[in-house]
């Protein structure tokens, strides 16, 4: 399958400061999804990134802060906006996992806000 | 809205032993069914994915069976390792998104 590297791997925060999280797919994707991870949980999806439209965000999810890019079919973006320490969590990209095919995951993004 | 459940939530077994996961799930209407592993703090790491025509996958060690009807996979290790300590996630894959189930923490004593 497709490789995912996703960065950074790991950030301290400001509360109310903004942080970008990068992904990079080796090869084409049609869908790209953001998750979180929130500690001692399972993964919640927040929102499929769409190459050249607007992200589709999930319930409980916002555009304003969750903002994603994807401006082609191998990379992408997901910013973290004014956050707070409720945002501590570990970030997700994924890639693949629509239809019948196996979905792929970056390396994650541990994120602490203080 | 799918639902997906992993039991047991947690377990620690001896070097050697042979490991049994379990993952339920409540809409059998799905593409596939994925199990993954996850590190402490790491992102996740596919180990075998399950069409759902399928009723079984194999990859060294591991073996996963799905049984679509009844809504249940079984992940097994075979021989286990302390290398194989590490959270396996169920991902169950229907209307093209991912329900993840929250996991079994695995624990391999030497």
């Amino acid at each position: 399958s497709a490789v995912i590297s996703q960065k950074p791997s790991r950030d301290i925060c400001q509360r109310g400061t903004s942080l970008t999280i990068q992904c990079q797919v080796d090869s084409q994707v049609t869908m790209m999804f953001w998750y979180r991870q929130q500690p001692g949980q399972s993964l919640t999806l927040i929102a499929t990134a769409n190459q050249g439209s607007e992200a589709t965000y999930e319930s409980g999810f916002v555009i304003d802060k969750f903002p994603i890019s994807r401006p082609n079919l191998t990379f992408s973006t997901l910013t973290v906006s004014n956050m707070s320490p409720e945002d501590s969590s570990i970030y997700l990209c994924s890639g693949g996992g629509h239809m019948n095919t196996e979905a792929f995951f970056g390396q994650g993004t541990r994120l602490t806000v203080v | 809205k799918q639902e997906v459940t992993q039991i047991p939530a947690a377990l620690s077994v001896p070097e050697g032993e042979n490991l049994v996961l379990n993952c339920s799930f409540t809409d059998s209407a799905i593409y596939n069914l994925q199990w993954f592993r996850q590190d402490p703090g790491k992102g996740l790491t596919s180990l075998l994915l399950i069409q759902s025509s399928q009723r079984e996958q194999t990859s060294g060690r591991l073996n996963a069976s799905l049984d679509k009807s009844s809504g249940r996979s079984t992940l097994y290790i075979a021989a286990s390792q302390p290398g194989d300590s590490a959270t396996y996630l169920c991902a169950v894959n229907g209307n093209n998104r991912l329900a993840f189930g929250k996991g079994n923490q695995v624990v391999v004593i030497p």
